[in-house]
């Protein structure tokens, strides 16, 4: 079985542009959480989506969002870039989202905003 | 609001030694789960054990076990006759049973582990 893919795996981006990342969890797995992870905040929750719905959200500034397609791949976008947003973005993706549910991350992408 | 603590933020033995990594937790609710998750340097966070609230029984894997006492808030996690490759950086999570909190792990700051040869 597959595990949870993100791409891309690395990507340079400049204040002010916009980023999409991309997870494919695994096969039968209906929900995906994303995170962040910094040296200074370390690793915090952003959103979780099911069945194409956000139904839990972080604290993060609206220039963060996410979308969720029928296939349960997920995206997030990150609008007009600050340096702060330099981090690995991790996604991770479980069976149904619920609190007993082990969930199983990607490999990341590292986000450098120069 | 849930909360995890790791206070050691860093930890360097030398191989076969045996290493503890101490996580408190706070919560309100009743009914929990509490992870440990292993990241090495390749960046993925590696799931190593869950347990629920209503468990307390310690358990052992292998080289690993864990610690779950509930009346201290504590889930620690103990590595047996360390080798190289267990250093990483090691991260206790929570997650609510109900509620509304779906997906949402929280996770402590974590403890980088180094085992030198």
């Amino acid at each position: 079985k597959a595990g949870v893919t993100q791409t891309p795996r690395y990507l340079i981006k400049t204040r002010g542009q916009q980023v999409t990342l991309s997870c494919s969890p695994i096969s039968g797995h209906r929900s995906v959480s994303w995170y962040q992870q910094t040296p200074g905040q370390g690793l915090q929750f952003l959103f979780e989506y099911f069945s194409e719905t956000q139904r839990n959200k972080g604290n993060f500034p609206g220039r963060f969002s996410g979308r969720q397609f029928s296939n349960s791949r997920s995206e997030m976008n990150v609008s007009t870039l600050e340096l702060g947003d330099s981090a690995l973005y991790l996604c991770a993706s479980s069976p149904a989202g619920q609190g007993n549910n082990e969930q199983f991350f990607g490999p990341g992408t590292r986000l450098t905003v120069l | 609001a849930q909360k995890v603590t790791q206070a050691q933020t860093e930890i360097s033995v030398v191989e076969k030694e045996d290493v503890t990594l101490d996580c408190v937790y706070e919560t309100r609710d009743t009914t929990y789960y509490l992870f440990w998750y292993k990241q090495p340097p390749s960046g993925e966070l590696v799931f190593l054990i869950r347990r629920n609230s209503f468990d307390e029984q310690n358990e052992i894997s292998g080289r690993y076990s864990w610690n779950f006492q509930k009346s201290t808030s504590s889930f620690n996690f103990t590595i047996t006759a360390s080798q190289v490759v267990d250093s990483a950086v090691y991260f206790c999570a929570l997650s609510p049973a109900g509620g509304t909190s779906y997906g949402k792990l929280t996770f402590g700051q974590g403890t980088i582990l180094t085992v030198h040869p």
